[in-house]
């Protein structure tokens, strides 16, 4: 079980839109649609943001959206807030009843 | 609202086991809706998944972590913990006690506690 693979750091200019990328493999992300994203500012408790690949909880906003292709997920925010400057993490399930993260993206918003 | 609170030493000695216990507050553990899990982040560093448990009792561990690792859970007291035995450095971190939201087990972790530093010490 490895972890997945995120790039270290995006950025973008306020009201932009950015993409993060999640990498796993056909026995994590390629098999399940079991996708989920969570931000996480300093010092706090990670937010769940994404589940099930493109579900958004309430409360979350709509500027947040997930997709999946084959063993690669995405999270895209839209409209670039400086509040979004945060560390975003994906998670899959991994079978068995297993998790496995990514690695985690710095965003910074410009 | 559901609140979870993680609470324990915060130093422990190497080779020496890490006891955690999450208090879960606002709902109950033994609901067959959801699966508790534990997460840590090293300082500085990412997210990673350590184990679950079902109000049934069954529990699922980390590969990496398993021969380590031990869940359990007191539904009289609506707690479930965490033990890790034979401690390094390298397991020094932040602990987060979470709830799965959905069943089938889906890895979508909607309540978190605040988290608990610990640290392994030489």
């Amino acid at each position: 079980q490895s972890a997945l693979t995120q790039p270290a750091s995006v950025s973008g200019s306020p009201g932009q839109s950015i993409t993060i990328f999640c990498t796993g493999t056909s026995s994590d992300v390629g098999s399940y649609n079991l996708v989920s994203w969570y931000q996480q500012h300093p010092g706090k408790a990670p937010k769940l943001m994404i589940y099930e690949v493109s579900h958004r909880p309430s409360g979350v906003s709509y500027r947040f959206s997930g997709s999946k292709s084959g063993n690669t997920a995405s999270l895209t925010i839209s409209g670039l807030q400086a509040q979004d400057e945060a560390d975003y993490y994906c998670c899959s399930h991994a079978g068995s009843s297993t998790s496995v993260f990514g690695g985690g993206t710095k965003l910074t918003v410009l | 609202q559901l609140q979870l609170q993680e609470s324990g030493p915060g130093l422990v000695k190497a080779s020496e086991t890490l006891s955690l216990t999450c208090t879960v507050s606002g709902g109950s553990i033994s609901s067959s809706s959801y699966y508790w899990g534990w997460i840590r982040q090293p300082p500085g560093k990412g997210l990673e998944w350590i184990a679950t448990i079902y109000y049934s009792g069954s529990t699922y561990y980390n590969p990496s972590l398993k021969s380590r690792v031990t869940m359990s859970m007191d539904t009289s007291k609506n707690q479930f913990s965490l033990k890790l035995t034979s401690v390094t450095a390298a397991d020094t971190a932040v602990y987060y006690c979470a709830r799965d939201a959905a069943i089938p087990y889906s890895s979508t972790f909607d309540y978190w506690g605040q988290g608990t530093l610990v640290t392994v010490s030489s």
